[in-house]
């Protein structure tokens, strides 16, 4: 069975442009969460999806940034436009659901540098 | 809010010795679950060990045990008989016992070097 999927894997832009994260779930997993590590700093939660629906994005840092699932499977990120301080390793992550506490499967992370 | 303290950015210790890694954090929470998650190199983050907070016996997994001191709000990860293949990141996290729709609370992380 495939693992949680990003894409891409690393990602280096200009200030100003545009970049999309993607992230592919497990099959079934109706929980996916985005989290984002600056470097040096702790993991931050920044969004849950539970399938198309946003159960939280309460960690989204401002509206530079857009998340979307559609229908309920893979997800995107979309950092528009970029800022220096965007620069990090952003993890996905999908559970089953939130009984399984601790079951929480993450993706290699995307790192995004910022220039 | 939950805040999780790692105080040792780096660990270097030789193949075959016995490392700890340490972890508090701060909650006015009573349930809850705390986990150590390691990320090698290049590869995804898995989850090491899990302990949850109602159970007084730590938690053990294989090489891999836990020093839970709920009063003290310390969670430290002991690894014996270090292998290369310990070489990675490791995160203390918590979570409330509900779940809680924002997931973990992490640490800042351990970088653990296993050399030969």
């Amino acid at each position: 069975e495939a693992g949680v999927t990003q894409f891409p894997s690393h990602s280096v832009i200009e200030k100003g442009q545009t970049v999309t994260l993607r992230c592919d779930p497990i099959s079934g997993h109706d929980n996916l969460y985005w989290y984002r590590r600056v470097m040096g700093k702790e993991i931050k939660f920044l969004l849950h999806f539970v399938k198309e629906s946003k159960q939280d994005e309460s960690g989204m840092p401002n509206n530079r940034f857009l998340a979307e699932r559609t229908g309920g499977t893979y997800s995107t990120l979309k950092v528009q436009p970029a800022e220096l301080e965007d620069s990090g390793v952003y993890f996905c992550a999908s559970s089953q659901d939130l009984v399984r506490v601790g079951e929480l499967f993450f993706g290699e992370g995307s790192r995004l540098t910022v220039l | 809010a939950q805040t999780v303290t790692q105080s040792q950015p780096e660990m270097s210790v030789q193949e075959a010795e016995t490392v700890t890694l340490s972890c508090t954090y701060d909650t006015s929470e009573s349930n809850y679950y705390l986990f150590w998650y390691k990320q090698p190199p290049s590869r995804q983050m898995i989850l090491v060990i899990r302990q949850e907070a109602y159970k007084q016996q730590n938690a053990t997994e294989n090489r891999f045990s836990v020093n839970f001191q709920k009063a003290a709000k310390s969670f430290s990860l002991k690894i014996s008989d270090s292998q290369l293949g310990d070489t990675a990141m490791y995160f203390c996290a918590f979570m409330t016992a509900g779940g809680g729709a924002d997931g973990l609370t992490f640490g800042k992380g351990t970088h653990l070097i296993i050399q030969p």
